[in-house]
Parts: structure tokens; sequence; C-alpha cells
């Protein structure tokens, strides 16, 4: 079955170390996401990529680094200058190019927390 | 830029009364508007989406949602809903227009829990 494969889904991290969320897909689809989930804040967009080796800033980069060197894959890190990083994080992708709807596909998870 | 208000955080109803879930919109271009779901410590599932066509959409289980343009909203009702429905639905809309720089990019509301009681 085609879907997106998020790990870990539980992650708990100790002040001042970074830690890598994986994200991986097998839709064949171009654009994959980085959101980060808050009680009552809905969904807020982290990172954003279109194309293998390129990718954007969302509306709460700071903190976070990505990288996109191939297509089915884009991993989050969270690194030790994210000041509140405990939150639920959510990968997602669509279609790019083919599909200009905007839907997403998400995948399960991983839920950080900071020690 | 476009947005989207859920005007309820909370919705507490009884099993087998009807549901109502509202959404706003603002955009200065056409929309395209979708329901998401999520289960608890899961992801976002798509529920249903407007498009274009009929204003009314269904999705497989049971839900409905209309798009009225003239009020901007995107409401979500269900006649009579089931234990199981309890979970948080998040409204969300992208602007309509190939190739621009929102694309793809989909600005979700705040979400509604919706708890349905025995």
């Amino acid at each position: 079955d085609g879907g997106i494969t998020q790990s870990p889904k539980y992650l708990f991290r100790k002040e001042g170390q970074n830690v890598t969320l994986s994200c991986e897909q097998n839709l064949n689809h171009d654009a994959m996401y980085w959101y980060r989930q808050d009680p009552g804040q809905g969904l807020r967009l982290i990172y954003y990529s279109q194309i293998v080796n390129d990718f954007q800033k969302g509306d709460i980069a700071e903190g976070y680094s990505v990288s996109r060197e191939k297509k089915e894959s884009f991993p989050l890190t969270v690194t030790s200058a994210q000041k509140n990083p405990t939150a639920f994080y959510l990968c997602a992708s669509s279609p790019g190019t083919s599909g200009i709807t905007g839907e997403l596909f998400f995948g399960e998870g991983s839920r950080l927390t900071v020690l | 830029a476009q947005s989207v208000t859920q005007l309820d955080s909370q919705v507490p109803v009884f099993e087998e009364a009807p549901v109502e879930l509202r959404c706003n919109y603002s955009s200065s271009v056409s929309v395209y508007l979708f329901w998401y779901v999520q289960y608890p410590n899961q992801g976002l599932q798509l529920l249903l989406k407007y498009l274009s066509g009929s204003t009314l959409v269904e999705s497989i289980n049971g839900f409905e949602a209309e798009f009225n343009k003239s009020q901007t909203s995107f409401h979500l009702r269900k006649p009579s809903v089931h234990i199981s429905d309890t979970a948080e639905y998040f409204c969300a809309v992208s602007a309509g227009v190939a190739g621009g720089t929102s694309y793809g990019k989909l600005t979700f509301g705040q979400g509604t829990i919706l708890t349905v009681h025995p």
C-alpha cells in the first residue's frame, strides 16, 4: 500500500540535543511538507519542498532544518535552537504539478517531548 | 492571503443527535476547500473536499459540507453522529490558482474537537 511513513512515533530528547524525524513516501509525490501541531493552534507549516534538492521556509522555520536529497524522503531536524520543541510533528505530501488542488496526504505523526 | 476560521473549538453532542461544525474562510481568489479528521495521536485523514461543481459534497461515512460562496462558508454537518465520530476536525483552504506561489500550501483552521457522548 502507498503511503507516508514517519518515524519514530514517539521521541524523547534532552535539552540541547538535536533530533531528526524521518519521513518517507512511496506515493511518487513531488511535494512534501512538515507541519507542527500544538493544542488549540491548528497546524503550522515549518518547511516544504516542491522538488528534489529544493525547499522553502514555512511560517515557523526558525530552529528547524530539512533536506530533500531524494524524492521519497524529507527528514526534519529539530535543532537545539528551537526554543519550544515539544509538539506533534506531521509530514505530508501532495502530487505536485500533476495535482493542483492543494490536497495533502499525511503521515501518522511523530510526538517529540523534550525533558 | 487566505485564512480560515473555525468558530467552535469544542462541540459536545449526544449520540444520534445532529451536528454542525462551522468554517468560514477569506480569500481574494477562488478556493478549494477541505475537511480533515484527526483521531487521537494519528495523522490527518481527508474527510471531503470541494473543488468545483455541486456545492454540496458528501463523505462515505455520512458527513456533508456545503460551499456557500456568498457567505464564504464551508460548514460540516452530519444528521446523526456516532461515538466513533469523536475526533478533531480541521477545515482547510487552498488558493485555486494553478502554478501560484500559494499552490499546495493549505491554510488550516484551529480545529474543532467533536465529542460524542452516549
